[in-house]
């Protein structure tokens, strides 16, 4: 089983929902982050969290929003998606000290329409 | 604004070269230095991390430091198609994670 998983891994919906995306892991990491790809852009930091109860915002957080449930699960909230939030997504996760090593999940290729 | 700045390529290298892969960065207390490669739908792996100046070898792997200009660099020795994919470059500093835009390699057969 991977150690990082993200769901779902495709998702289509439209302008204005608002749309969920979820990590879980198995490493035993505290820390979580999420990150968005887009093409030209490199990899962003949306939000990152170093433990459940410290949650700080990235790099691009605007338009988004997080929740840090267990310490294994991260999850990334749209409130109302919009088209220029089409990108995929990663969640990725670390031991401490601070950054380290990153894991990466698969990715959730996300598009608003 | 902390920056880190990589040629987005594509780098074309014959198989069986060296393929030399740079980065730049802004932040001069950038403490931690890491290279991610990624290929084409897949999520970015770890190849290296450097944290002191020189040269720091992993099988066919060198990562070089250099504080004092601001850079760090990849050569991939024996390319192989294989190592055809994009390298990402990260940096550390402040307590912040910045990456490069990466680098796309091209090993020709």
């Amino acid at each position: 089983d991977a150690d990082v998983t993200q769901t779902p891994r495709n998702r289509i919906t439209k302008t204005g929902k608002r749309i969920m995306l979820e990590c879980s892991q198995t490493k035993g990491h505290d820390r979580m982050y999420w990150y968005r790809q887009d093409p030209g852009l490199g990899l962003r930091l949306i939000y990152y969290s170093f433990d459940v109860k410290d949650i700080n915002k990235g790099e691009i957080s605007d338009g988004y929003s997080v929740s840090r449930q267990a310490q294994a699960k991260f999850s990334l909230s749209l409130e109302s998606a919009i088209p220029n939030q089409t990108a995929l997504y990663f969640c990725a996760t670390s031991p401490r000290p601070s950054y380290n090593t990153q894991y990466f999940g698969p990715g959730t290729r996300l598009t608003v329409l | 604004q902390k920056e880190v700045e990589q040629n987005s390529g594509p780098l074309s290298v014959p198989e069986g070269a060296i393929a030399s892969l740079n980065c730049t960065y802004s932040d001069r207390v950038s403490q931690s230095f890491f290279w991610y490669r990624q290929y084409s739908g897949k999520s970015p792996e770890l190849i290296m991390s450097i944290y002191s100046n020189g040269d720091k070898e992993d099988g066919r792997f060198t990562a070089q430091l250099n504080k004092a200009s601001q850079y760090v660099s990849l050569l991939i020795r024996d390319s192989q198609p294989s190592d055809s994919a994009t390298y990402l470059c990260a940096v550390i500093g402040d307590d912040k994670i910045i990456f490069g835009k990466g680098t796309r390699l091209h090993i020709l057969p």
